[in-house]
């Protein structure tokens, strides 16, 4: 079965400072990856995503992350952070069957940015 | 295009009480899925549907049962509401593009 870890349950950075967090899944295929973010009270917004090609993606919001099949890992990498990126980091992989969909998501990384 | 919308967005319930959460959409998705959200645990799918009068048990099912009579609506019912179930609740709907997963903004739920 599929699964994503998330090792970190809570980051603090300074404004201005760079990000990384982590993710590493565990999935027998090539996996379909995503990074959601959820602002506080809010529903997840799409950050992200890799199926295949070029291993470093862009998303929005200034974010990118990095396919790395060789440690099972999609980190989720911001050079500059801003105030307004405090939130919560979700991981994600999807298992797709036909029509039909799953995401497994990994228990999150709260951002916190000091001033 | 209101996107995913869930209501109500909070909601109190006694032990043994029964409710239904609201979900509808208005892209015509096919692909439609119950979410909840507890602290430490990320998002864990308690049922979807690939289309109407089709559903499926997702991750955690139990106390939880749904019903598809329309491409747009996707009601979650919980017939008798434990403390467990205290929980955030999101609703999602996907379509022909794969990665595109639409979440609507949750359904807080305490139940006493």
């Amino acid at each position: 079965a599929q699964s994503v870890t998330q090792p970190d349950i809570h980051i603090t950075v300074s404004e201005g400072a760079s990000l990384e967090l982590r993710c590493n899944y565990s999935y027998g295929a090539t996996p379909y990856l995503f990074w959601y973010v959820q602002s506080p009270g809010q529903g997840l917004q799409l950050l992200l995503k890799y199926f295949s090609g070029d291993t470093l993606v862009q998303g929005i919001k200034g974010f990118e992350a990095e396919f790395k099949r060789s440690q099972s890992s999609f980190n989720l990498r911001k050079p500059s952070v801003h105030w307004s990126d405090a939130a919560e980091y979700f991981c994600a992989v999807g298992l797709y069957t036909g029509t039909a969909s799953k995401l497994t998501f990994g228990t999150g990384t709260r951002l916190q940015v000091t001033l | 295009n209101a996107g995913v919308t869930q209501t109500p967005k909070f909601q109190v319930l006694k032990t043994g009480q029964s409710m239904t959460l609201q979900c509808a959409q208005d892209m015509n998705h096919e692909y439609m899925s119950w979410y909840r959200q507890d602290p430490g645990m990320g998002l864990r799918l308690i049922h979807y549907s690939v289309g109407a009068g089709i559903t499926d048990q997702g991750e955690v099912p139990n106390g939880y049962n749904v019903s598809r009579s329309t491409t747009e609506d996707f009601p979650l019912r919980l017939l008798s509401a434990a403390p467990s179930q205290t929980s955030v609740y999101f609703c999602a709907s996907r379509g022909q593009k794969i990665y595109e997963q639409y979440f609507g903004p949750g359904t807080r739920l305490t139940v006493t």
